[in-house]
Protein backbone atom coordinates (compact mmCIF):
# COMPACT_ATOMS: atom_id res chain seq x y z
CA UNK A 1 0.00 0.00 0.00
CA UNK A 2 2.32 2.54 -1.02
CA UNK A 3 1.93 5.85 0.88
CA UNK A 4 2.16 9.75 -0.67
CA UNK A 5 4.55 9.83 -3.53
CA UNK A 6 6.83 13.01 -4.68
CA UNK A 7 9.15 13.93 -7.23
CA UNK A 8 11.67 14.64 -7.77
CA UNK A 9 13.06 14.39 -4.49
CA UNK A 10 15.76 16.84 -5.18
CA UNK A 11 15.43 19.88 -7.37
CA UNK A 12 17.85 22.42 -8.74
CA UNK A 13 16.91 25.43 -10.59
CA UNK A 14 18.40 28.84 -12.08
CA UNK A 15 16.54 32.01 -10.94
CA UNK A 16 14.04 32.91 -13.85
CA UNK A 17 13.56 28.92 -14.52
CA UNK A 18 10.18 27.30 -14.01
CA UNK A 19 9.48 24.30 -11.01
CA UNK A 20 7.27 21.77 -11.30
CA UNK A 21 6.38 19.43 -8.36
CA UNK A 22 4.29 16.59 -8.72
CA UNK A 23 2.68 14.64 -5.87
CA UNK A 24 0.28 11.26 -6.31
CA UNK A 25 -1.97 11.11 -2.84
CA UNK A 26 -2.03 7.44 -1.56
CA UNK A 27 -4.70 4.97 -3.03
CA UNK A 28 -8.20 6.63 -2.44
CA UNK A 29 -7.49 9.97 -1.63
CA UNK A 30 -8.88 12.62 -2.99
CA UNK A 31 -7.62 15.67 -0.97
CA UNK A 32 -4.64 16.68 -1.45
CA UNK A 33 -2.46 19.72 0.65
CA UNK A 34 0.71 21.46 -0.03
CA UNK A 35 3.33 22.51 2.69
CA UNK A 36 6.44 24.64 2.46
CA UNK A 37 9.21 24.23 5.05
CA UNK A 38 12.27 26.55 5.86
CA UNK A 39 15.11 25.14 7.26
CA UNK A 40 14.45 24.83 10.87
CA UNK A 41 10.83 26.04 10.97
CA UNK A 42 7.69 24.33 10.47
CA UNK A 43 5.63 23.51 8.15
CA UNK A 44 3.22 26.29 6.50
CA UNK A 45 -0.21 25.92 4.33
CA UNK A 46 0.08 26.70 1.20
CA UNK A 47 -2.76 25.22 -0.67
CA UNK A 48 -5.84 22.85 -0.25
CA UNK A 49 -7.41 20.87 -3.42
CA UNK A 50 -9.71 18.39 -4.33
CA UNK A 51 -9.69 16.38 -7.85
CA UNK A 52 -10.28 19.87 -10.13
CA UNK A 53 -10.94 21.99 -7.61
CA UNK A 54 -9.25 24.65 -5.65
CA UNK A 55 -10.82 24.65 -1.97
CA UNK A 56 -8.64 26.92 -0.42
CA UNK A 57 -5.31 28.49 -1.51
CA UNK A 58 -5.12 31.16 1.53
CA UNK A 59 -1.42 30.04 2.08
CA UNK A 60 -0.13 30.82 -1.49
CA UNK A 61 1.92 33.69 -2.56
CA UNK A 62 -0.14 35.78 -5.14
CA UNK A 63 2.04 35.55 -7.78
CA UNK A 64 4.39 33.07 -9.28
CA UNK A 65 2.88 30.34 -7.55
CA UNK A 66 -0.05 27.94 -9.11
CA UNK A 67 -1.34 24.29 -7.82
CA UNK A 68 -3.83 21.62 -9.83
CA UNK A 69 -5.03 18.66 -9.21
CA UNK A 70 -6.98 16.59 -12.16
CA UNK A 71 -9.04 14.45 -13.06
CA UNK A 72 -6.40 12.18 -13.98
CA UNK A 73 -2.52 12.05 -12.91
CA UNK A 74 -0.56 13.96 -9.75
CA UNK A 75 -1.52 17.22 -8.12
CA UNK A 76 0.95 19.90 -10.00
CA UNK A 77 2.64 22.69 -7.53
CA UNK A 78 4.43 24.89 -10.48
CA UNK A 79 6.61 28.01 -9.50
CA UNK A 80 7.38 30.49 -12.26
CA UNK A 81 10.53 32.70 -12.32
CA UNK A 82 11.76 31.28 -9.50
CA UNK A 83 13.69 33.23 -7.11
CA UNK A 84 16.28 32.18 -4.42
CA UNK A 85 14.04 32.92 -1.33
CA UNK A 86 11.46 29.83 -3.11
CA UNK A 87 14.39 27.64 -1.69
CA UNK A 88 12.78 25.39 0.83
CA UNK A 89 11.42 21.64 1.53
CA UNK A 90 7.85 21.34 -0.27
CA UNK A 91 5.27 18.39 1.02
CA UNK A 92 2.10 17.67 0.13
CA UNK A 93 -0.01 15.37 2.57
CA UNK A 94 -3.41 13.71 1.78
CA UNK A 95 -6.71 12.45 3.15
CA UNK A 96 -9.59 10.14 1.99
CA UNK A 97 -12.15 13.11 3.24
CA UNK A 98 -12.68 16.38 4.95
CA UNK A 99 -14.13 14.68 7.85
CA UNK A 100 -10.75 12.77 8.65
CA UNK A 101 -8.36 15.19 9.86
CA UNK A 102 -5.20 12.89 9.75
CA UNK A 103 -2.85 14.11 6.61
CA UNK A 104 -0.50 11.93 5.65
CA UNK A 105 2.56 13.26 4.31
CA UNK A 106 4.92 12.42 1.49
CA UNK A 107 8.85 12.52 1.31
CA UNK A 108 8.83 16.34 0.08
CA UNK A 109 10.77 18.08 -2.55
CA UNK A 110 13.44 20.23 -1.62
CA UNK A 111 14.21 23.39 -3.96
CA UNK A 112 17.25 25.06 -4.43
CA UNK A 113 17.59 27.89 -6.26
CA UNK A 114 21.18 28.83 -7.87
CA UNK B 1 18.73 42.16 6.14
CA UNK B 2 19.23 38.39 5.60
CA UNK B 3 17.08 36.03 7.35
CA UNK B 4 18.67 33.39 8.66
CA UNK B 5 16.88 29.91 10.35
CA UNK B 6 15.72 29.89 14.25
CA UNK B 7 17.41 27.35 16.49
CA UNK B 8 14.78 25.01 17.32
CA UNK B 9 14.53 24.38 21.20
CA UNK B 10 16.12 20.84 22.42
CA UNK B 11 15.69 18.45 24.57
CA UNK B 12 18.23 15.74 25.74
CA UNK B 13 17.30 13.15 27.66
CA UNK B 14 19.05 9.51 28.39
CA UNK B 15 17.95 6.44 27.00
CA UNK B 16 14.98 4.48 28.87
CA UNK B 17 13.90 7.85 30.45
CA UNK B 18 10.04 9.79 29.62
CA UNK B 19 10.36 12.74 27.73
CA UNK B 20 7.92 15.44 27.78
CA UNK B 21 7.40 17.90 24.70
CA UNK B 22 5.35 20.86 25.29
CA UNK B 23 3.22 22.83 22.78
CA UNK B 24 1.59 26.11 22.97
CA UNK B 25 -1.12 26.95 20.30
CA UNK B 26 -2.42 29.79 19.20
CA UNK B 27 -6.48 29.30 17.89
CA UNK B 28 -8.81 28.82 20.63
CA UNK B 29 -11.27 27.52 18.01
CA UNK B 30 -8.62 24.26 17.26
CA UNK B 31 -10.75 21.30 17.64
CA UNK B 32 -8.46 19.00 16.39
CA UNK B 33 -4.65 18.36 17.14
CA UNK B 34 -1.97 16.05 15.78
CA UNK B 35 1.54 15.38 16.73
CA UNK B 36 4.46 14.74 14.03
CA UNK B 37 7.82 13.14 14.60
CA UNK B 38 10.51 14.14 11.43
CA UNK B 39 13.35 12.85 10.81
CA UNK B 40 16.41 14.53 9.28
CA UNK B 41 15.48 14.45 5.21
CA UNK B 42 12.06 12.96 5.65
CA UNK B 43 8.36 14.02 5.54
CA UNK B 44 6.35 14.63 8.95
CA UNK B 45 5.38 11.19 10.36
CA UNK B 46 1.96 10.96 12.41
CA UNK B 47 2.56 9.72 16.10
CA UNK B 48 -1.06 10.57 17.69
CA UNK B 49 -3.92 12.89 17.42
CA UNK B 50 -6.27 14.44 19.55
CA UNK B 51 -9.83 15.91 19.17
CA UNK B 52 -10.69 18.68 21.74
CA UNK B 53 -13.54 17.05 23.32
CA UNK B 54 -10.84 14.73 25.27
CA UNK B 55 -8.26 15.52 27.31
CA UNK B 56 -6.04 12.39 26.85
CA UNK B 57 -4.95 9.97 24.46
CA UNK B 58 -2.44 6.70 24.49
CA UNK B 59 -1.05 5.37 22.08
CA UNK B 60 1.86 2.77 22.23
CA UNK B 61 4.36 4.42 24.24
CA UNK B 62 2.83 8.07 23.68
CA UNK B 63 0.52 9.99 25.52
CA UNK B 64 -0.94 13.54 24.29
CA UNK B 65 -2.39 15.53 27.02
CA UNK B 66 -4.59 18.15 26.56
CA UNK B 67 -5.19 21.76 28.47
CA UNK B 68 -8.03 23.80 26.45
CA UNK B 69 -7.88 26.17 29.16
CA UNK B 70 -4.31 27.63 28.67
CA UNK B 71 -3.98 25.97 25.27
CA UNK B 72 -1.39 23.93 25.75
CA UNK B 73 -0.78 20.21 24.40
CA UNK B 74 1.99 17.45 25.85
CA UNK B 75 3.87 14.62 23.97
CA UNK B 76 4.81 12.32 26.58
CA UNK B 77 6.76 9.37 25.36
CA UNK B 78 7.69 6.32 27.63
CA UNK B 79 11.18 4.50 27.63
CA UNK B 80 12.62 6.95 25.26
CA UNK B 81 14.57 5.24 22.67
CA UNK B 82 17.58 6.11 20.14
CA UNK B 83 15.38 5.85 17.48
CA UNK B 84 12.40 8.96 18.70
CA UNK B 85 15.68 10.98 18.28
CA UNK B 86 13.83 13.65 15.39
CA UNK B 87 12.09 17.37 15.72
CA UNK B 88 8.24 17.06 16.82
CA UNK B 89 6.00 19.25 15.44
CA UNK B 90 2.40 19.77 17.19
CA UNK B 91 -0.26 20.68 14.16
CA UNK B 92 -3.53 22.08 15.09
CA UNK B 93 -6.59 22.14 13.33
CA UNK B 94 -8.05 25.65 11.96
CA UNK B 95 -11.85 24.58 11.73
CA UNK B 96 -12.40 28.14 9.32
CA UNK B 97 -11.94 25.65 6.42
CA UNK B 98 -15.08 23.36 7.23
CA UNK B 99 -16.85 26.90 7.57
CA UNK B 100 -15.89 28.42 4.24
CA UNK B 101 -16.55 24.39 2.69
CA UNK B 102 -12.91 23.94 2.98
CA UNK B 103 -11.31 20.99 4.61
CA UNK B 104 -8.27 20.56 7.50
CA UNK B 105 -5.81 23.09 7.35
CA UNK B 106 -3.34 22.30 9.72
CA UNK B 107 -1.01 25.24 11.55
CA UNK B 108 2.47 23.55 12.20
CA UNK B 109 4.25 24.87 15.65
CA UNK B 110 8.11 25.59 15.24
CA UNK B 111 8.88 21.84 16.37
CA UNK B 112 10.95 20.62 19.11
CA UNK B 113 14.63 18.92 18.48
CA UNK B 114 14.76 15.74 20.37
CA UNK B 115 18.34 13.98 21.30
CA UNK B 116 18.53 10.48 22.84
CA UNK B 117 22.09 10.03 24.94
CA UNK B 118 22.98 6.90 25.05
Amino acid sequence: NAGVMQNPRHLVRRRGQEARLRCSPMKGHSHVYWYRQLPEEGLKFMVYLQKENIIDESGMPKERFSAEFPKEGPSILRIQQVVRGDSAAYFCASSPNMQQGEQYFGPGTRLTVT
Amino acid sequence: GESVGLHLPTLSVQEGDNSIINCAYSNSASDYFIWYKQESGKGPQFIIDIRSNMDKRQGQRVTVLLNKTVKHLSLQIAATQPGDSAVYFCAENDPGGKLTGGGNKLTFGTGTQLKVEL
